[in-house]
């Protein structure tokens, strides 16, 4: 089971939006719509941020919106702020005997 | 609080063997498939481990399938990882992390360090 493929960073400026894409197979993301997404601060614990393609856990901004077309998900990151910068993971469960699978990660740089 | 609690890192060396214990506070751990992932340093997460929440369902990432053993003590609302054989790829930070009502991952630990080195 190959990890999911994410750019490896993404830049934007305070106030814009930025989106991060996943791309899976059709045997893991095109498959089910079990993607989440987690940030991590460094030093820290991943948190996540979307469950299920587009849910967002009580908590957590609604300018983070997430998305699916086939086997590419998506995280967009509306009105940027200085604390979004962080690393952005992936993950979708793929019903095999390896039964998740993590994206290559993302770091996200405000500007 | 709600919260994960690891501990049992450390310094192993190669082939050796290691226990790590994953506490849960103020929930009933065995209400949750619970999962393990770890992080190499500088690298991204890698998935371990789940066991569900009924106790059958068990399944391993493919590079720690015969090696890792993952289990829970219910009366010690405890979750643990098994680690034998161990490798230098092995060395990462060991996160435990419960599945929620979704498909997500919504509560983790702060990580124990496992460094696998003579």
């Amino acid at each position: 089971q190959s990890a999911l493929t994410q750019p490896a960073s993404v830049s934007g400026s305070l106030g814009q939006s930025i989106t991060i894409s996943c791309t899976g197979t059709s045997s893991d993301v095109g498959f089910y719509d079990y993607v989440s997404w987690y940030q991590q601060h460094p030093g820290k614990a991943p948190k996540l941020m979307i469950f299920d393609v587009t849910n967002r856990p009580s908590g957590v901004s609604n300018r983070f919106s997430g998305s699916k077309s086939g086997s590419t998900a998506s995280l967009t990151i509306s009105g940027l702020q200085a604390e979004d910068e962080a690393d952005y993971y992936c993950n979708s469960y793929t019903g095999s005997d390896t039964l998740y699978v993590f994206g290559t990660g993302t770091k996200l740089t405000v500007l | 609080e709600v919260q994960l609690a690891e501990s049992g890192g450390g310094l192993v060396q190669p082939g050796g063997s290691r226990r790590l214990s994953c506490a849960a506070s103020e929930f009933i751990l065995s209400s949750y498939a619970m999962n393990w992932v770890r992080q190499a340093p500088g690298k991204g997460l890698e998935w371990v481990s789940v066991v569900s929440a009924s106790g059958v369902g068990v399944y391993y990432a493919d590079s720690v399938r015969g090696r890792f053993i993952v289990s829970r003590d219910s009366s010690r609302n405890t979750l643990y990882l098994e680690m034998n054989s161990l490798r230098d790829e092995d060395t990462a930070i060991y996160y435990c992390a419960r599945r929620g009502s979704g498909r997500g991952f919504d509560l983790w630990g702060q990580g124990t360090p496992v460094i696998v080195s003579t």
